[in-house]
């Protein structure tokens, strides 16, 4: 069964600390894995793409990294700030010619000044 | 450029009635996406129509249906409405040239009362 399964739920942690949320999936074949970012009344927006052959990429503040032995993402944030207070998605694309997403169901994040 | 836009934003129905819920994909994509998000189950995956047809289908009852036009606005009805229909309703739009990037609108929130 295609899973993909996110640690922690939540997660509170103070302003200028830094952080990393996990990911892990049981999707096959794999395409590609995101990260969304959503905050509170909106839609998510995307972070980051990772194909097979990606380990590691950053966006600003935000680094994902892919092991695609393991089936494991994780997403680290450096340095975070108050806006960064939000829910972060892992979506895993299925290779096939539908390219159907399997969510996972979120890490919730605080920051604390 | 304007990003996807649903309406309407919010939404209150009482139970056995209908609702339809539209959204206008960013100019020039083709695909739209409709995704059900609750606390419980997380974002779920609807339908996906590109072109003005139904590409790809998820699980979920006949009482949930969706069509698009020819500029590629899609419109999704839930008919019958149940007090587990409460959700947030995301549309994603994509383009052909964006590496399958989904970009979200803000969502239509649903009570069902």
């Amino acid at each position: 069964k295609n899973q993909v399964e996110q640690s922690p739920q939540s997660l509170i942690i103070l302003e200028g600390k830094n952080c990393t949320l996990q990911c892990n999936y049981t999707v096959s074949p794999f395409s590609n894995l995101r990260w969304y970012k959503q905050d509170t009344g909106r839609g998510p927006v995307s972070l980051t793409i990772m194909t097979f052959s990606e380990n590691t990429k950053s966006n600003g503040r935000y680094t994902a990294t892919l092991d695609a032995d393991t089936k494991q993402s994780s997403l680290h944030i450096t340095a975070s700030q108050l806006s960064d207070s939000a829910s972060y998605i892992c979506v895993v694309i299925h290779n096939n010619a539908g390219n159907m997403l399997t969510f996972g169901g979120g890490t919730r994040l605080m920051v604390k000044p | 450029k304007a990003g996807v836009t649903q309406t309407p934003r919010y939404l209150i129905k009482t139970r056995g009635q209908q609702v339809t819920l539209s959204c206008s994909p960013i100019s020039g994509h083709r695909s739209v996406s409709w995704y059900q998000q609750t606390p419980g189950q997380g974002l779920q995956f609807l339908f996906e129509y590109f072109s003005e047809t139904q590409r790809n289908k998820g699980n979920f009852p006949g009482r949930f249906s969706g069509r698009q036009f020819s500029n590629s606005r899609s419109e999704m009805n839930v008919s019958t409405l149940e007090l587990g229909d409460s959700a947030l309703y995301l549309c994603a739009s994509k383009g052909d040239s964006t590496k399958n990037i989904q970009y979200f609108g803000a969502g239509t929130r649903l009570s069902v009362l």
